[in-house]
């Protein structure tokens, strides 16, 4: 069953504008990663968030944790057409090592 | 060159019919996994390896089989195709149990079953 739901489902901005992606989870996590799927390719890693820390950065991307209302989100600055291609959320819980993966939310940049 | 492939890339057959796909990894990863990416459903996990020769069942298992004989290589048979397994199926390797640390994906095999 999923364990990560993302919020929205698709979202499209204009380049150079900000995205943000929000996840939403139900039980307590051991750790939470964001992946990036171009369309026909496999995921990347994106960036992976441990239930301690609350903030983590990579470039243009950041991401938070809260986990007192289980959620995550993943911000994208200044947008790229580049940038276009869906975005998973998976949570991983404490007594099941494998990861769980949200239906993903469809990110498409406009030139 | 470096990496995981998966092979074939596209892979059309018939209900009843048995399927092997096949996942290689250069990095010597101790864990690897199969997933099945189908629309409203993210990614859900059918088998995973520790190790060569030590596999386990996933959230999706029926209907598959896995070996591991070699630690780089981690093939996945449908023994009698159905329609209901038409899905992208992803392999992925980790030096890490499950989503502990990060997992590598490859590109991914689209299979038909008509």
């Amino acid at each position: 069953s999923q364990q990560g739901e993302e919020d929205p489902q698709a979202l499209s901005i204009q380049e150079g504008e900000n995205a943000t992606m929000n996840c939403s989870y139900k039980t307590s996590i051991n750790n939470l990663q964001w992946y990036r799927q171009n369309s026909g390719r496999g995921l990347v890693h994106l960036i992976l968030i441990r239930s301690n820390e609350r903030e983590k950065h990579s470039g243009r991307l950041r991401v938070t944790l809260d986990t007192s209302k289980k959620s995550s989100s993943l911000l994208i600055t200044a947008s790229r057409a580049a940038d276009t291609a869906s975005y998973f959320c998976a949570t991983v819980t404490y007594n099941n090592n494998d990861m769980r993966f949200g239906a993903g939310t469809r990110l498409t940049v406009k030139p | 060159d470096a990496g995981i492939t998966q092979s074939p890339r596209y892979k059309i057959t018939e209900t009843g019919r048995q399927v092997t796909l096949m996942c290689h990894q250069t990095w010597s990863h101790s864990y690897m996994f199969w997933y099945r990416q189908d629309l409203g459903h993210g990614l859900r996990l059918i088998y995973y390896s520790a190790a060569a020769d030590i596999t386990d069942k996933g959230e999706v298992p029926d209907g598959y089989v896995v070996s591991r004989s070699k630690t780089e290589n981690f093939p996945l048979t449908l023994e009698s195709a159905t329609r209901s397994q038409t899905s992208v199926y992803f392999c992925a390797s980790s030096e890490s149990p499950g989503g502990l640390e990060t997992q590598y994906f490859g590109p991914g095999t689209r299979l038909l079953v008509l």
